[in-house]
């Protein structure tokens, strides 16, 4: 069975803090992407790679920066966390393939206090 | 750019009446994909069916139909004989030759028994 799995569901930091969000894929994926869920504004999307090292710059980038030392590992970090970035935060996979749909993981809620 | 636009926050329908909900895109790619998502209230993203730039017909899967207009830009969901189980959120997204997967904002659907 396919598996995204984000390291953490639930995630409390202080302001300013640097934040790390893991998430790791067994399917062998070249893509990957990180997104941002908050009411009213659907899946917004952070940044993507399409291959190790490879990382695209999404819809809404700033202040986040993305890691991927590894196929099956894609890291979101928040380099000083605000208090706006207090969202849900959704990992996904896919083959490069526009027939194939991409897999979630289960999402991290972050808050920032 | 690529850009999706879901125009309906919420929607309303009765158990086992139809309903559609709306998606149109933008891109200028030639060649794309087109998802549907639901999303229940436990958080997790269901991929619901798929249609390509390139399908001459419209995609379906069981209660699920695609209505795709490539020249209208639009990719509408229709579903067939509603249960009180399609209450969710439901999300258009599109995957552009990039390899970057944009989603709308989403629509609230609500089986009414």
């Amino acid at each position: 069975d396919v598996k995204v799995t984000q390291s953490s569901r639930y995630l409390v930091k202080r302001t300013g803090e640097k934040v790390f969000l893991e998430c790791v894929q067994d399917m062998d994926h070249e893509n990957m992407f990180w997104y941002r869920q908050d009411p009213g504004l659907g899946l917004r999307l952070i940044y993507f790679s399409y291959d190790v090292k490879m990382k695209e710059k999404g819809d809404i980038p700033e202040g986040y920066s993305v890691s991927r030392e590894k196929k099956e590992r894609f890291s979101l970090i928040l380099e000083s966390a605000s208090t706006n970035q207090t969202s849900m935060y959704l990992c996904a996979s896919s083959i490069p393939d526009r027939n194939t749909e991409a897999f979630f993981g289960q999402g991290t809620r972050l808050t920032v206090v | 750019a690529q850009k999706i636009t879901q125009t309906q926050p919420g929607m309303f329908v009765q158990e086992k009446e139809a309903v559609t909900l709306d998606c149109t895109y933008d891109t200028s790619d030639q060649s794309y994909g087109l998802f549907w998502y639901k999303q229940p209230s436990s958080g997790e993203m269901i991929f619901l069916i798929y249609q390509g730039s390139y399908d001459e017909q419209n995609a379906t899967e069981g209660r699920y139909s695609l209505n795709f207009q490539k020249a209208r830009k639009s990719a509408n969901l229709v579903i067939s004989a509603s249960q009180l189980g399609d209450s969710a959120m439901y999300f258009c997204a599109m995957l552009g030759s990039n390899y970057k997967l944009t989603f709308g904002k989403g629509t609230l659907l609500t089986v009414n028994p």
